[in-house]
């Protein structure tokens, strides 16, 4: 069983949708959870990061962690074509600990049609 | 403000030839730092990461290695490479707790 798992889709979705991209994971140790997202030949770009469970928003996007369920949540409001890219759940124990590197799931394609 | 390069951006190689890949990170001092591959549909999988100059932890054996001669330079080699070994190769840095990994623009290697 992989530790983060995800979704790889493709997800496509009209402009101006909700999306909602989902994330489980198994490892209980794991306290920091977060979101990059990749453009096409691009490094990955940190989004969104969130510290156990609970929510964080910023403009258009909210981050969820629900850590009795172990799931990792990320919602685009008003979807723009822009926002067509992979994007990667990560999840990192904690610091000094022995889950002390950052896991990724395999991301999920998302397409924004105009 | 930290900045990290990373080169070449695309790299062709023949089967049994050597590789280093380099990467620099600027405006921070003492960096956690990694490599990743990225193959199709697998995600990002960790190949190393250093705590600091010398200090190296492999997380996948394999034919390559991975070295830090200096703080801010993290440098991943093969002596032979393989078929498998074609990929996207990322580096990254972090400095902190909970503020997430940074990452470098990739190199593509494609192993023929």
């Amino acid at each position: 069983q992989k530790e983060v798992e995800q979704d790889p889709g493709p997800l496509s979705v009209p402009e101006g949708a909700i999306v909602s991209l989902n994330c489980t994971y198994s490892n209980s140790a794991f306290q920091y959870f977060m979101w990059y997202r990749q453009y096409s030949r691009k490094g990955p770009e940190l989004l969104m990061y969130t510290y156990s469970s609970g929510n964080k928003e910023d403009g258009r996007f909210t981050a969820q962690v629900d850590k009795s369920s172990k799931y990792i949540s990320l919602f685009i409001r008003d979807s723009q074509p822009s926002d067509s890219a992979t994007y990667l759940c990560a999840a990192h124990g904690p610091y000094g600990g022995a889950t002390n590197k950052l896991i990724f799931g395999t991301g999920t394609l998302l397409a924004v049609q105009p | 403000s930290q900045t990290i390069h990373q080169w070449p951006a695309t790299l062709v190689q023949p089967v049994g030839s050597p590789l280093s890949l380099e990467c620099t990170v600027e405006g921070t001092s003492n960096p956690n730092l990694y490599w990743y591959r990225q193959a199709a549909g697998r995600g990002l999988q960790l190949l190393f990461y250093s705590v600091g100059i010398g200090q190296i932890s492999s997380e996948v054996p394999q034919n390559l290695s991975a070295s830090r001669p200096q703080d801010r330079q993290f440098i991943l080699s093969s002596k032979k490479l393989l078929l498998s070994d074609s990929g996207f190769y990322l580096c990254a840095w972090s400095v902190g707790q909970g503020f997430g990994y940074t990452f470098g623009s990739g190199t593509r290697l494609t192993v023929v």
